[in-house]
């Protein structure tokens, strides 16, 4: 039973349109993760936030642009998207890895993200 | 070529057979995951290994760190089994959370 949700499900966009997409955990945990999943790919990271730092930005293009305000919310703001950016977009938390070392990524269920 | 292999890419097996996934890596690693997809995205972690084998249920996964490899034992295999299988490895020198995914193994289990 994953403690981690995401909106929306699914998601239809042009390339001239800004979106936003969301996840939010219930699971107590102070680190959180946005990964891109494309077809036949393995899943790549994207950011990572810890404490509601960013820790990491994984050469991601600037059309991406992710928002922590809290421990239990992560946003992906979306805009000038090119086509090859559909794909899945993955969200996953866990204790704060510099704190718990090799801790447990708890993912939620994606937004498949389809740009036109 | 990418740093996680996962073997066969594509398995389909009839309803109780015995299933084997199998992983390699080229770098020294603190930590294995295996991950398990199912149709829709979600993804749920099965095992987290640094060393020797683990059980749960069906599911049984080894790792052997001096060859660099490990395996996804499914039992009795059963229809719902049926998802993509991923291999996750944290290297030793890329700090705690930067894993480097397999490109996954899907199983198909037929009734």
């Amino acid at each position: 039973e994953t403690g981690v949700t995401q909106t929306p499900r699914h998601l239809v966009m042009g390339m001239t349109n800004k979106k936003s997409l969301k996840c939010e955990q219930h699971l107590g945990h102070n680190a959180m993760y946005w990964y891109k999943q494309s077809a036949k790919k393995p899943l790549e990271l994207m950011f990572v936030y810890s404490l509601e730092e960013r820790v990491e930005n994984n050469s991601v293009p600037s059309r991406f642009s992710p928002e922590c305000p809290n421990s239990s919310h992560l946003f992906l703001h979306l805009h000038t998207l090119q086509p090859e950016d559909s794909a899945l977009y993955l969200c996953a938390s866990s204790q704060s890895p510099e704190r718990e070392g090799q801790g447990t990524q708890y993912f939620g269920p994606g937004t498949r993200l389809l740009v036109l | 070529k990418n740093e996680v292999e996962q073997s066969p890419q594509n398995l389909t097996a009839q309803e109780g057979e015995f299933i084997t996934i199998n992983c390699s890596y080229s770098v020294g690693i603190s930590a294995l995951h295996w991950l398990q997809q199912h149709p829709g995205g979600g993804i749920v972690s099965l095992f987290m290994l640094s060393s020797g084998k683990k059980k749960h249920g069906r599911l049984i996964a080894t790792i052997n760190i001096q060859e660099k490899h490990s395996s996804l034992h499914i039992t009795a295999s059963h229809p719902r089994d049926s998802a993509v299988y991923i291999c996750a490895v944290l290297p030793l020198t890329s700090g705690t959370y930067k894993y480097i995914f397999g490109t996954g193994t899907r199983l198909k289990v037929l009734a």
